[in-house]
């Protein structure tokens, strides 16, 4: 079945060490996206490529950064992990057209990540 | 910031309607209501979207009132399954995610 696949499904890290986790999928989608849902929280959209064009959100911490390398998947850095950083990280796929706002996403299963 | 209102928490009988209420009095023209859900440590489902009209598939019912301030969605027959967060989420461009509403079905 095609799907969003996310690798690994826990992370652990230690304080200030580089982290990158992974996306990839199998639906040919154009739109590739980064979501941090903190404990309790909802999800916030970090920042999206559509094709090759990297949109970054204005309050995104710089420590975050992003990789496509291809259609099939993405990377998520985080240069200096904190304890702030610890979340949950979801990676979700559209196929958009000309019209934004009426694509629909679909998530992978999400990364939990701990900083210790 | 998200442009729609939920209630934090609800709670309804196995087997019984769900209808998850939505306010969205900010809603310009050509934004259309979204609807996901996210059961616990999971990432968020697609469950339907809609513009102007009401909207019917495989998982729930859309319901928009004529003026598009609000919605309401309807989950015909609950089960225990259905026990998730559920997002209302009215999409500009990006889709930013509200605090949804808690539905718990219980036995």
């Amino acid at each position: 079945d095609a799907m969003v696949i996310q690798n690994p499904r826990y992370q652990v890290t230690q304080f200030g060490k580089p982290v990158t986790l992974s996306c990839s999928q199998t639906l040919n989608h154009n739109v590739m996206y980064w979501y941090q849902q903190k404990s309790s929280q909802a999800p916030k959209l970090l920042f999206h490529y559509y094709d090759k064009d990297f949109n970054n959100e204005a309050d995104t911490p710089d420590n975050f950064q992003s990789r496509r390398p291809n259609t099939s998947f993405c990377f998520l850095d985080i240069r200096s992990p904190g304890l702030g950083d610890a979340a949950m990280y979801l990676c979700a796929t559209s196929s958009e057209g000309d019209s934004r706002g009426t694509d629909t996403q679909y998530f992978g299963p999400g990364t939990r990540l701990t900083v210790l | 910031d998200a442009k729609t209102t939920q209630p934090p928490s609800m709670d309804c009988a196995e087997g019984r309607a769900a209808n998850l209420p939505c306010n969205h009095s900010t809603i310009s023209g050509n934004e259309y209501v979204y609807w996901y859900r996210q059961i616990h440590s999971q990432g968020p489902q697609y469950i339907i979207h809609g513009l102007k009209n009401n909207e019917t598939n495989e998982m729930a019912s859309l319901i928009i009132t004529e003026d598009r301030k609000s919605s309401t969605l309807i989950l015909p027959h609950a089960t225990l399954r259905d026990t998730a967060v559920y997002y209302c989420i009215v999409r500009d461009d990006d889709m930013r995610f509200g605090a949804g509403t808690r539905l718990t079905v219980k036995p």
